[in-house]
């Protein structure tokens, strides 16, 4: 069946524009979570949807970030004002809502800020 | 705060030889233990997870060994090949039917198979 995709796959911005990137998950998975890598880096916790519950948002970096999700399926992460330290590939993952259910990444999203 | 160490950062063995990854976690609580093989300009894949509740579990040439007392779990590859050439994440979680916590990945060991 499909797996996770992220959109788009490459996003090339100045510094200072907005950024919009997009996740769509495996359906029936209720649990989304967002990551960034920094090149040669490990994986970077941002955001985590469950279902209707408050989203964990812990560990976004800064204001600057934000993620929304519509119900239990596509889900949105901005950055305002983008910076040069933003540049990262940014993944997205969707799981049952088990505890003990695996994450599923998506191919990710190469964000350059120039 | 929960912390997972993982060793060795790089790893190379020839091909055909074993390669086993370790990794320790902090949090008494994690009683579920998956881990993630990420390629060359793609996500990270889950390969193999385990259960506080089991020692060991196999998947042909990989398998997974848990030890909760000293929370230290293992991966090890048997038979490389230059296929499984890629960088590994374990992770530990509190594994719960009914709620979530958060997952927490290791730093990552890149593994090269030398032909």
């Amino acid at each position: 069946g499909a797996g996770v995709s992220q959109s788009p796959s490459n996003k090339v911005t100045e510094k200072g524009k907005d950024v919009e990137l997009r996740c769509d998950p495996i359906s029936g998975h209720t649990a989304l979570y967002w990551y960034r890598q920094r090149l040669g880096q490990g994986l970077e916790f941002l955001i985590y949807f469950q279902g209707n519950s408050a989203p964990d948002k812990s560990g976004l970096p800064s204001d600057r970030f934000s993620a929304e999700r519509t119900g239990e399926s596509v889900s949105t992460l901005t950055i305002q004002r983008t910076q040069q330290e933003d540049s990262a590939v940014y993944l997205c993952a969707s799981s049952l809502a088990s505890g003990f259910a695996g994450q599923y990444f998506g191919p990710g999203t190469r964000l350059t800020v120039t | 705060g929960e912390n997972v160490e993982q060793h060795p950062s790089t790893l190379s063995v020839q091909e055909g030889d074993s390669a086993v990854i370790k990794c320790t976690y902090s949090d008494s609580a994690s009683n579920y233990f998956p881990w993630y093989k990420q390629e060359l300009g793609k996500g990270p894949q889950l390969i193999i997870d385990i259960r506080s509740n089991v020692g060991e579990k196999k998947d042909q040439r990989i398998a997974v060994t848990l030890n909760k007392t000293a929370k230290h779990f293992s991966l090890h590859i048997t038979e490389t090949q230059p296929e499984d050439s890629a960088v590994y994440f374990c992770a530990a979680r509190r594994g719960m039917k009914t709620s979530y916590d958060k997952v927490i990945f290791g730093p990552g060991t890149s593994l090269s198979v030398i032909p």
